[in-house]
């Protein structure tokens, strides 16, 4: 089945402490996003990446980094430096052309303790 | 900066009822406004509005779109408990390269028996 697989669904972490987080499309598409959500928020974009080997700032990077040296995955990893990272992230898709929508994985809850 | 802004915040309604959710927004160049449902996890894509005054439709969900004044709605009718959910607004402007999109901070609607 075709679809975006994110993991783990639910991470701790001790504060200081990378991580990173995983996602994984079988879609073919050659665009995918990271969104951070906090409770009772919509989603704010932290990196998207057109086309492998190549990415950009979301409206709030900082504290995250990301690669796309594969068309399929698009991991994220939390720093140190990120000073808020408990949240759900949201990891999206999206394939070319007009009217092609971003379709979503599963998320995964960051805890940070 | 573009801004989408979504009312009411949340919304408790009984089996039965109809249900509207209002979307507004400010985007430079718009192109086109989505809805998603957002359950347990992953936000799931119910319509793309792309002109005014015509009404997307899918069952007991509807959605309209008026460009002069800035704003969508979502109607729900003869509501279910499975209605329940997140209702997230976004939009899409036209100059946007990554093709990101701008959320609002969703609705939460609670469908009681």
């Amino acid at each position: 089945d075709g679809g975006i697989t994110q993991s783990p669904k639910y991470l701790f972490r001790k504060e200081g402490q990378n991580v990173t987080l995983s996602c994984e499309q079988n879609l073919n598409h050659d665009a995918m996003y990271w969104y951070r959500q906090d409770p009772g928020q919509g989603l704010r974009l932290i990196y998207y990446s057109q086309i492998v080997n190549d990415f950009q700032k979301g409206d709030i990077a900082e504290g995250y980094s990301v690669s796309r040296e594969k068309k399929e995955s698009f991991p994220l990893t939390v720093t140190s430096a990120q000073k808020n990272p408990t949240a759900f992230y949201l990891c999206a898709s999206k394939g070319s052309g007009v009217g092609n929508e971003q379709f979503f994985g599963p998320g995964t809850r960051l805890t940070v303790l | 900066e573009d801004k989408v802004v979504q009312s009411p915040l949340s919304l408790v309604v009984h089996e039965g009822d109809t249900v509207t959710l209002n979307c507004s927004y400010e985007v430079t160049n718009f192109r086109s406004l989505l809805w998603y449902k957002q359950e347990k996890k992953a936000p799931t894509f119910l319509f793309m509005l792309t002109s005014s005054g015509i009404e997307k439709k899918s069952g007991r969900l509807s959605s309209i779109l008026d460009k002069k004044e800035l704003f969508s709605i979502l109607n729900i009718t003869a509501t279910q408990t499975g209605d329940s959910a997140v209702y997230l607004c976004a939009v899409r402007p036209v100059y946007n390269a990554g093709n990101m999109l701008t959320f609002g901070g969703g609705t939460r609607l609670m469908v009681k028996p």
